[in-house]
């Protein structure tokens, strides 16, 4: 059974960071399109980033050179680290796994909380 | 970026009806289009990919159709398990966007 397990979320301040982890079981994160998705409490869905199995990354706009996707192959984890943190970054933020077409996700994590406030 | 729009924001229905959300792309993106599910508290739910194809799992009330610019998702007859806000999705090409969100409300 494929499940997503996020943690890492929490309280922080402007100008701060975190590392959100999501732990994968049921199948391998490293052969797959792995992204992370978030929501700003009351909003929509926002994509965040995507790593290929490959190892190439792409990010939106809004994150670009403050977030870092990545992944621990012999731990089956997917990363987000997060920098230079502000309030407009408060979400849930949830990983997410696609079908065989990037990026159509047919699994989800529960979510993590990241609230930025000071 | 592609701009995905949802139409309407807000539908109101009773169970047994047959409701359509229609999703409109501002280019074409080749069908790349899905379509989820979200309750509140929630991760969203995968009802539909590549515009026509039903995730496993799903109902076959639902259904989605469409190509090129514009889609739609139908329900074909409401059940009270479906009431949730819907969102269609582009992954045409990055950025990935999402539409608004159509929230389905009991009438």
């Amino acid at each position: 059974e494929v499940q997503l397990v996020e943690s890492g979320g929490g309280l922080v301040h402007p100008g701060g960071s975190l590392r959100l982890s999501c732990a994968a079981s049921g199948f391998t994160v490293s052969s797959n399109f792995m992204s992370w998705v978030r929501q700003a409490p009351g909003k929509g869905l926002e994509w965040v980033a995507v790593i290929y199995s490959g190892g190439d990354t792409y990010y939106a706009d809004s994150v670009k050179g403050r977030f870092t996707i990545s992944r621990d192959n012999l731990k089956n984890t997917l990363f987000l680290q997060v920098n230079r943190l502000n309030p407009e970054d408060t979400a849930v933020y949830y990983c997410a796994r696609s079908g065989q077409q990037c990026c159509d996700y047919h699994y989800w994590g529960q979510g993590t909380l990241v609230t930025v406030s000071s | 970026d592609i701009q995905m729009t949802q139409s309407p924001s807000t539908l109101s229905a009773s169970v047994g009806d047959r409701v359509t959300i229609t999703c409109r792309a501002s280019q074409s993106i080749n069908n790349w289009l899905a379509w989820y599910q979200q309750k509140p508290g929630k991760a969203p739910k995968l009802l539909i990919y590549k515009a026509s194809s039903l995730e496993s799992g799903v109902p076959s009330r639902f259904s989605g159709s469409g190509s090129g610019t514009e889609f739609t998702l139908t329900i074909s007859s409401l059940q009270p398990d479906d009431f949730a806000t819907f969102y269609c999705q582009q992954y045409n090409s990055y950025p990935v966007t999402f539409g608004q969100g159509t929230k389905l409300e009991i009438k």
